[in-house]
């Protein structure tokens, strides 16, 4: 079974700017989360889709969006992009069947670089 | 919010030998579930062991087993017969055993483990 893609793996961008980072979970799974890790802050928890639905955000400004589509693949948005939001941009899936599938697979990430 | 805390920034171990890594947790709630990730210089997060709080039995994977102390919310990761491949940073992390709000893991800082031969 393909692991997790994510695609961009490398990206460089102005302050300003707007950019979309996109990830594609394992086969079958619903849920896709997805983390900014930064050396200062370490990983944060950006968002959560299951079944296209928004399940839960972490503490970032509304610049940061995202959206799941159908096949369960996801994107993040980033609008007026900031020099603090260089980081690797973490996706991770997980199958989800009540309290089961519990386990998070990531993805190698998408190494942003805002200048 | 629960958060975790690992207090070991670095460590360092020789090849064959073994090594503790400690991660201790705040949470107000009795079940949940707990994890060590490692990232290795890829930055690719690989899941190492898991482990339920509501079993009393540790977990244990080939070379990697953990201590689970639920009253004292500590986590702490054994790796025994150290190779150099085991060099990465490791990664404590909590989540939810139940939540409709999601299923978000919250991360400690990491411990980053360096194996000499």
């Amino acid at each position: 079974k393909a692991g997790v893609t994510q695609t961009p793996r490398y990206l460089i961008k102005t302050r300003g700017q707007q950019v979309t980072l996109s990830c594609s979970p394992i086969s079958g799974h619903r849920s896709v989360s997805w983390y900014q890790q930064t050396p200062g802050q370490g990983l944060q928890f950006l968002f959560e889709y299951f079944s296209e639905t928004q399940r839960n955000k972490g503490n970032f400004p509304g610049r940061f969006s995202g959206r799941q589509f159908s096949n369960s693949r996801s994107e993040m948005n980033v609008s007026t992009l900031e020099l603090g939001d260089s980081a690797l941009y973490l996706c991770a899936s997980s199958y989800l069947s009540g309290t089961g599938g519990y386990e998070q697979y990531f993805g190698p990430g998408t190494r942003l670089t805002v200048t | 919010a629960q958060t975790v805390t690992q207090s070991q920034p670095e460590m360092s171990v020789q090849e064959a030998e073994t090594v503790t890594l400690s991660c201790t947790y705040d949470t107000s709630e009795s079940d949940y579930y707990l994890f060590w990730y490692k990232q290795p210089p890829s930055r690719q997060m690989i899941l190492v062991i898991r482990q339920e709080a509501y079993k009393q039995q540790n977990a244990t994977e080939n070379r990697f087993s953990v201590n689970f102390q639920k009253a004292a919310k500590s986590f702490s990761l054994k790796i025994s017969d150290s190779q150099l491949g085991d060099a990465a940073m490791y990664f404590c992390a909590y989540r939810r055993l139940n939540s409709n709000s999601g299923y978000a893991l919250n991360f400690g800082k990491g411990t980053s483990l360096l194996v000499t031969p």
